[in-house]
């Protein structure tokens, strides 16, 4: 069935620090992939996307990596900062209207 | 930067009462969607819609609930007879295009409780 999860639910890193969130998917035929920041009281924040015809895409300060051989997911953040402490969500299109959305991992940045 | 409004950002209802929450998309967007996301856990996919009409709905999305665009700017979601489990957070979002072309911008949700 389709399901997007994620290894841990939480995860602590050190200011400056490189932060890695996975997410692990398992329909193979989503082709479009999206990780959101929640922060407490907010809605979904767009970050950054990737297609299936990509396996690597970077933003600012931010990379995400698509490997579809074992349906895994990653979202790398470089130089992590306090600002970036929230809840992040991996989400997968199969190309209808839906987006499933993954468990969640909450990121501590530790001044 | 243009935003996806919700009202109100707390709803305290009676359960069995009906409860509209309402939203203002982004203005040249034509897809809408609501979520809901449980306390502690992740957002579900409740309904797409776009020109007019549903175009897809999940499980959760039973009879129970309604979407409308009653005008031009505003998108409502309709919970006829409120459960206790209906208590979420429910979040609206809007895309200029499918959302399986680009990303959906997310309002900051209702927060529903049924007592």
């Amino acid at each position: 069935g389709e399901s997007v999860g994620l290894h841990l639910p939480t995860l602590s890193v050190q200011e400056g620090d490189n932060s890695i969130i996975n997410c692990a998917y398992s329909n193979s035929a989503s082709d479009y992939f999206i990780w959101y920041k929640q922060e407490s009281g907010k809605g979904p924040q767009f970050i950054i996307d990737i297609r299936s015809n990509m396996d690597k895409r970077q933003g600012q300060r931010v990379t995400v990596l698509l490997n579809k051989t074992v349906k895994h997911l990653s979202l790398q953040i470089a130089a992590t900062q306090p600002g970036d402490s929230a809840v992040y969500f991996c989400a997968e299109n199969t190309g209808g209207f839906k987006t499933i959305f993954g468990a969640g991992t909450r990121l501590f940045v530790k001044a | 930067e243009p935003e996806v409004t919700q009202t109100p950002s707390h709803q305290v209802t009676q359960m069995g009462q009906e409860v509209i929450l309402r939203c203002v998309p982004i203005s040249n967007h034509l897809y809408f969607y609501w979520y809901r996301q449980i306390l502690g856990q992740k957002v579900e996919f409740l309904v797409s819609f776009y020109n007019n009409e549903i175009s897809e709905k999940s499980e959760i999305f039973d009879d129970q609930f309604s979407v409308e665009r009653p005008d031009g700017s505003n998108f409502t979601l309709k919970i006829r007879s409120t459960k206790l489990e209906d208590s979420a957070m429910y979040f609206c979002a809007s895309s200029e295009q499918a959302s399986s072309n680009q990303p959906q911008h997310f309002g900051d949700g209702t927060r529903l409780s049924i007592l």
